[in-house]
């Protein structure tokens, strides 16, 4: 069974340029999570869809960032027009149960961005 | 202001020995612990939870003690093995159906273990 996958591993853009993350979750896993680590500090959540509804988006900086998953499927997170703070690994995780049956999320590798 | 603590950046252990890693919590609405572990260049991965109603859980080479009255846990891992060498993070979570997967992180503390 495939994990979370994310794309792209890595983006190095300029400030002001807009980028666009996507992630894949495990297949049949309703909710999706955004999470970011700003330079080694501690991962951060952003927001949490529950197929494609916005559950929980208290975590997201700004109106920079705009997070969608079109069907309840994959999810893209949109930056425009993306800073130098914005510069971080970008986690995507998925999970099945609202409940604790296990208790975990499932994360990807992660999509590293630089902001030049 | 973090509500997850994890004071130690590093920690470094001789292979057989025990490895505790150590974690404080403000918020006294958190009720589930987690940890993970998480190798360069990829994402976190599960390792060991607990509930609040608890005060520990073990899984094999790895126990998770809770003292809810000091806010604190920890994370015991014996014996070390050198492919437990990784960035350990700390993370809890509040009450309520949706909200266990927001999860609060602390800063993670590198293991290091030596052959």
């Amino acid at each position: 069974e495939a994990g979370v996958t994310q794309f792209p591993s890595h983006s190095v853009i300029e400030k002001g340029q807009t980028v666009t993350l996507r992630c894949d979750p495990i297949s049949g896993h309703d909710n999706l999570y955004w999470y970011r680590r700003v330079m080694g500090k501690e991962i951060k959540f952003l927001l949490h869809f529950v197929k494609e509804s916005k559950q929980d988006e208290s975590g997201m900086p700004n109106n920079r960032f705009l997070a969608e998953r079109t069907g309840g499927t994959y999810s893209t997170l949109k930056v425009q027009p993306a800073e130098l703070e914005d510069s971080g690994v970008y986690f995507c995780a998925s999970s099945q149960d609202y409940g604790r049956v296990s208790g975990e999320l499932f994360f990807g590798e992660g999509s590293r961005l630089t902001v030049l | 202001d973090q509500q997850v603590k994890q004071n130690s950046p590093s920690l470094s252990v001789q292979e057989g020995r025990i490895s505790i890693l150590n974690c404080d919590y403000t918020n006294s609405m958190f009720d589930y612990f987690l940890w993970y572990k998480k190798y360069p260049a990829e994402g976190p991965t599960f390792l060991i939870s607990i509930s609040s109603i608890k005060d520990k859980n073990e899984d094999g080479r790895f126990t998770v003690f809770l003292n809810k009255s000091a806010k604190h846990l920890s994370l015991h891992i014996v014996p070390s093995q050198p492919g437990d060498s990784a960035v350990y993070f700390c993370a809890a979570s509040g009450r309520g159906g949706t909200s266990y997967g927001k999860l609060t992180f602390g800063q993670g503390t590198i293991l290091t273990v030596h052959p």
